[in-house]
Parts: structure tokens; C-alpha cells; sequence
């Protein structure tokens, strides 16, 4: 199993709906739970980040994580065409420790 | 802001050349960065942590001698991919986690190496 597991996509939603990503994960140890968004051909940006379980809301989005069941979520309320991007999830064990990330999910927001 | 910078964004090499790519922060001081290799619709896999100062930690499977990393100073980062071949064609991309803020990487825009 893999450390951080994404389904690939690519999800297809119109503009306005409500979008949710998701990832599961394996390692106990992960306490911090990052979305990164990517551009086609663009390094990653961090969105939001969450610290153990409990929700964390930004603007139009929401992160979500369950501990007790290893499963991350990202919200996104209102989406745009602009949203069309690769989101990824990457947890780590600590602040200082390295990012695990998942493949990604393509989200694509038609207008 | 939190600017991470990287140069060149592109280039194209011939096998058996060596090619250096810098990555700087460029608005605050990161004691360490990280450089990722990306392939298409792959994930970002961790190649190697820089620390300002000291030596890399290499993850499992990334040949030191043909990544080498140097970072030389708070702001600044540098890999050089020796001896270079097709293979090594990718996309690499570095990230600076803030020192003040630990558990914020910032990324840069990354550098599209094409080796022929």
C-alpha cells in the first residue's frame, strides 16, 4: 500500500458546484496534512494546511482530516474555471520533516 | 510574500554534459530545501534535502555523484546533474521550508530538463 494514495482523476464539475478531493493515507505518524495546487508545468502552491484532525476553512475552501480513519478531504465551495489545476495532498510527521505526497487530482471546471 | 525562485526554467543538453539548476529564496532565509524530480502525471518524488551548511541527505535510489547539491547559503540552492542522460529528462523542482513557519514549504516554478 502506498503511503498517500490519490485517485488521478481527472474530475470534471461545473462552474459554481461544490467540489471535494480526497486521500487516504497509511502512516500513523503523519500529523500535519498540506493541499498543494499545481498548474500544468508550474511548481507546486500551498493552499491550506491543517494540524491533526479537525477542519480548517480559507475562503471558498475547506480541509478536512479524520485521524482515526486516514482520510484527508479538501472542500471547494463556488468553484471557478481558474480551480482547474492538479491538487495534491502531503502530509508529514512534523513541521520539519519531508512532505509525502499523493499522485494528484485533476480537477477541470468548465464554465 | 514567500518567493522561491528558479533558474533556468527551461533547458535542453547533450548527453554527457552537466547542467546546474539555482533555486533561491528569494523574500526569507530556509536553512533547509528540498529538490523534487517530477515525471509526466507522476507525483513529486523527494530526491534529495539540502541544509545550508552541511552535506545532502539523499533519498534511497538517487546517485549523489550524479545529483550533486550544494547550499551555500540561506537563500540559495543549487543541483547539478552531471554526465547527464535522456533518462534524466524531467521536470525538477526545488522547495524551501521557511524557518520561522516550519511546517510551510514554499516551491518554485520549477526547471524542465530535456537531455538529447
Amino acid at each position: 500500500q502506498k503511503e498517500v494514495e490519490q485517485d488521478p482523476g481527472p474530475l470534471s464539475v461545473p462552474e459554481g458546484a461544490i467540489v471535494s478531493l480526497n486521500c487516504t493515507y497509511s502512516n500513523s505518524a503523519f500529523q500535519y496534512f498540506m493541499w498543494y495546487r499545481q498548474y500544468s508545468r508550474k511548481g507546486p502552491e500551498l493552499l491550506m494546511y491543517t494540524y491533526s484532525s479537525g477542519n480548517k476553512e480559507d475562503g471558498r475552501f475547506t480541509a478536512q482530516v479524520d485521524k482515526s480513519s486516514k482520510y484527508i478531504s479538501l472542500f471547494i465551495r463556488d468553484s471557478q474555471p481558474s480551480d482547474s489545476a492538479t491538487y495534491l495532498c502531503a502530509p508529514a510527521a512534523s513541521g520539519y520533516s519531508t512532505l509525502t505526497f499523493g499522485k494528484g487530482t485533476m480537477l477541470l471546471v468548465s464554465p | 510574500g514567500a518567493v522561491v525562485s528558479q533558474h533556468p526554467s527551461w533547458v535542453i543538453c547533450k548527453s554527457g554534459t552537466s547542467v546546474k539548476i539555482e533555486c533561491r529564496s528569494l523574500d526569507f532565509q530556509a536553512t533547509t530545501m528540498f529538490w523534487y524530480r517530477q515525471f509526466p502525471k507522476q507525483s513529486l518524488m523527494l530526491m534529495a534535502t539540502s541544509n545550508e551548511g552541511s552535506k545532502a541527505t539523499y533519498e534511497q535510489g538517487v546517485e549523489k555523484d550524479k545529483f550533486l547539491i550544494n547550499h551555500a547559503s540561506l537563500t540559495l540552492s543549487t543541483l547539478t546533474v552531471t554526465s547527464a542522460h535522456p533518462e534524466d529528462s524531467s521536470f525538477y523542482i526545488c522547495s524551501a521550508l521557511k524557518t520561522a513557519e516550519p511546517y510551510e514549504q514554499y516551491f518554485g516554478p520549477g526547471t524542465r530538463l530535456t537531455v538529447t
